[in-house]
């Protein structure tokens, strides 16, 4: 049964930079695209961008600019890299993995979540 | 980017009422969409697929319709457990968007 865990700081400074990683168990990485999802305190989901083990990857444009994903097939785990933070960045930071049914592409697989407070 | 709007924001229920929760595409989005429940501290888990198919496990009380701007998701026979907040997501574009949610709530 695949498991994902995002681990990482909890606690980033303003214009710092958010560094999170995301482990997959229980199965390989080199298959499917891998997603990470936000949610401000109290607010709803804000996809981020996803990755395929091959590299590609496509981001949600208003965060286009200050993301980067990465993806360690040896390691089984994919990271999140986002620049410059500010307090609208404070977030229970999720990772996913999409599968792929016929045409439609699904989160169907969630990490339990990390709370990042960007505060200084 | 495709915006989505759910309604209504939040509902009161009781256990055994049928609930319906619409949402709304800005564009079309043939049968893109997604029904995802959240419950408190958790992660979201997905109830519906293109728009009408039930994720493996998911109870049958939950059902999807509707194609191209209008949405909805019934839950036929509301369960204790089904309190919670739900989510649409369209992956009609590559820039997946969601609805702001709806909360269901113990009347």
């Amino acid at each position: 049964q695949v498991q994902l865990q995002e681990s990482g700081p909890g606690l980033v400074k303003p214009s710092e930079t958010l560094s999170l990683t995301c482990t997959v168990s229980g199965g390989s990485i080199s298959s499917n695209y891998w997603s990470w999802i936000r949610q401000p305190p109290g607010k709803g989901l804000e996809w981020i961008g996803s990755i395929y083990y091959s590299g590609s990857t496509n981001y949600y444009p208003s965060l286009k600019s200050r993301v980067t994903l990465s993806i360690d097939t040896s390691q089984n785990q994919f990271s999140l890299k986002l620049i410059s933070v500010t307090a609208a960045d404070t977030a229970v930071y999720y990772c996913a993995r999409v599968t792929t049914v016929i045409t439609h592409d699904v989160f169907d697989i969630w990490g339990q979540g990390t709370m990042v407070t960007v505060s200084s | 980017d495709i915006q989505m709007t759910q309604s209504p924001s939040s509902l009161s229920a009781s256990a055994g009422d049928r609930v319906t929760i619409t949402c709304r595409a800005s564009q079309s989005i043939a049968n893109y969409l997604n029904w995802y429940q959240q419950k408190p501290g958790k992660a979201p888990k997905l109830l519906i697929y293109a728009a009408s198919s039930l994720q493996s496990g998911v109870p049958s009380r939950f059902s999807g319709s509707g194609s191209g701007t209008h949405f909805t998701l019934t839950i036929s026979s509301l369960q204790p457990e089904d309190f919670a907040t739900y989510y649409c997501q369209q992956t009609y574009s590559p820039r997946w968007t969601f609805g702001q949610g709806t909360r269901v709530e113990f009347k």
